[in-house]
């Protein structure tokens, strides 16, 4: 089992460009979690998502920021327009389910220049 | 609502001394305590469940209701135990993770 794959480990946009974030949760794991992490702060939760539903967009911005869990493939955080705050550390987490223990992925480590 | 409170930022031991991360918390219900490691820009690994009650490279963490804290110890710190050190809160009845700030550990030879 590999885990938790992110992709891509780094990824380089200048403003106002599209960043997508992929994810693929591990085997068996049908509830995948994203995080953001800022510079000198902790995570922050941003969205929850099941297999082709999302349970809980609390955490992420309104505007320019969706996620989606397709039925077949890995899960995808897009971010439009993106400006220089967007820069951080994205981190996806899966698990089987409630009760049951988060993987965490390497993270994306998105810079907009 | 759910808070986790992570008071120290740094901490710097010397090896061979003993290290105590504090970690506080506030939910109102039943919850589930995690400590998690991250090694120098890598993933975070989960390193404690209360839960599990486990003792993981030397550290233990004991959760106080009473307290309602969930402090990581090791008694003897090692140079590789040299990392960010994130606390984490989830209800039973719940799915997200609340994490603290985390604290960044250096331990110095």
């Amino acid at each position: 089992n590999a885990g938790v794959m992110q992709n891509p480990r780094h990824l380089v946009r200048r403003r106002g460009q599209e960043a997508r974030l992929r994810c693929s949760p591990m085997k068996g794991h049908s509830h995948v979690y994203w995080y953001r992490q800022l510079p000198e702060e902790g995570l922050k939760f941003m969205v929850y998502l099941q297999k082709e539903n999302i349970i809980d967009e609390s955490g992420m911005p309104k505007e320019r920021f969706s996620a989606e869990f397709p039925k077949e493939g890995p899960s995808i955080l897009r971010i439009q327009q993106v400006v220089r705050g967007d820069s951080a550390a994205y981190f996806c987490a899966s698990r089987a389910g409630r009760g049951y223990g988060y993987t965490f992925g390497s993270g994306t480590r998105l810079t907009v220049v | 609502a759910q808070r986790v409170t992570q008071p120290e930022k740094l901490l710097s031991v010397f090896k061979g001394a003993p290290v105590e991360l504090k970690c506080n918390y506030s939910y109102s219900g039943s919850p589930e305590l995690f400590w998690y490691v991250q090694y120098s820009r890598q993933r975070l690994q989960l390193l404690l469940r209360h839960i599990s009650r486990e003792s993981i490279k030397g550290f233990t963490a004991d959760l106080n209701k009473g307290e309602t804290s969930f402090h990581l110890k090791k008694p003897f710190a090692q140079e590789e135990d040299s990392a960010m050190y994130y606390c984490a809160l989830s209800g039973y009845n719940d799915y997200k993770l609340s994490f603290g700030a985390g604290t960044t550990v250096t331990v110095r030879a």
